[in-house]
């Protein structure tokens, strides 16, 4: 069966630091996809990232980047120089291609970043 | 382009009474899905439609709830009789590639008192 795990509930951390949200997941298939999704405080769902789990070559956008391992089943997201503006609840998600079309999503972790 | 529209945004009702939300993929996509998100259980998918199908109704949480995709620009979600724990924010999306993408909507609040 799939399932995320993000152990952080909550992070806090002062402006300019990096942090890294942690994504932990588990499943049976060969093939499939891994999400980044973003909510703000204004409740949306922000599409962050898309990865397949045939591409483990890490992928940095701007601030953003993800590390992807299989060998670990993890899929770490990590903002450098961080901004009030990330403040957010962070979700990781899972899709397993073949055996259901389902994104199931972890418990997200609260990143506060505080000026 | 318009996203994924979702009504009402908010919604206040006593226990007992029927609710409906709304949504309006986005055109072209074929695949749609409700999510409930609450607190306690964080995001949970509650069921999916593949051209206007129903796929997978396994987190639909007991008979009180009904989905149904009439076409491929609407669907409906059902609560009767709803219940004070039903109160979470409703969540639709839209795509249309096997694993690609979901785009949500902005969510419709419930609330039940």
């Amino acid at each position: 069966a799939q399932k995320v795990t993000q152990a952080q509930t909550e992070i806090s951390v002062v402006e300019k630091e990096d942090v890294t949200l942690d994504c932990v997941y588990e499943t049976r298939d060969t093939t499939y996809y891994l999400f980044w999704y973003k909510q703000p405080p204004s409740g949306e769902l922000v599409f962050l990232i898309r990865r397949n789990s045939f591409d483990e070559q890490n992928e940095i956008s701007g601030r953003y980047s993800w590390n992807f391992q299989k060998s670990t089943s993890s899929f770490n997201f990590t903002i450098t120089a961080s901004q009030v503006v990330d403040s957010a609840v962070y979700f990781c998600a899972l899709s397993e291609v073949y055996s259901s079309y389902k994104l199931i999503f972890g418990s997200g972790t609260r990143l506060l970043v505080r000026p | 382009d318009a996203g994924v529209i979702q009504s009402p945004r908010h919604e206040v009702t006593e226990m007992g009474q029927e609710v409906t939300l709304r949504c309006k993929p986005i055109s072209g996509h074929d695949y749609l899905f409700w999510y409930r998100q609450t607190m306690m259980r964080g995001l949970e998918l509650l069921i999916y439609f593949n051209n206007n199908v129903p796929i997978d109704d396994s987190g639909m949480p007991e008979d009180r709830f009904s989905a149904k995709m009439p076409n491929a620009s609407f669907s409906t979600l059902k609560i009767q009789p709803s219940e004070p724990r039903d109160s979470a924010v409703y969540f639709c999306a839209s795509t249309t590639l096997n694993g690609g993408e979901l785009f949500f909507g902005e969510g419709s609040r419930l609330t039940v008192l």
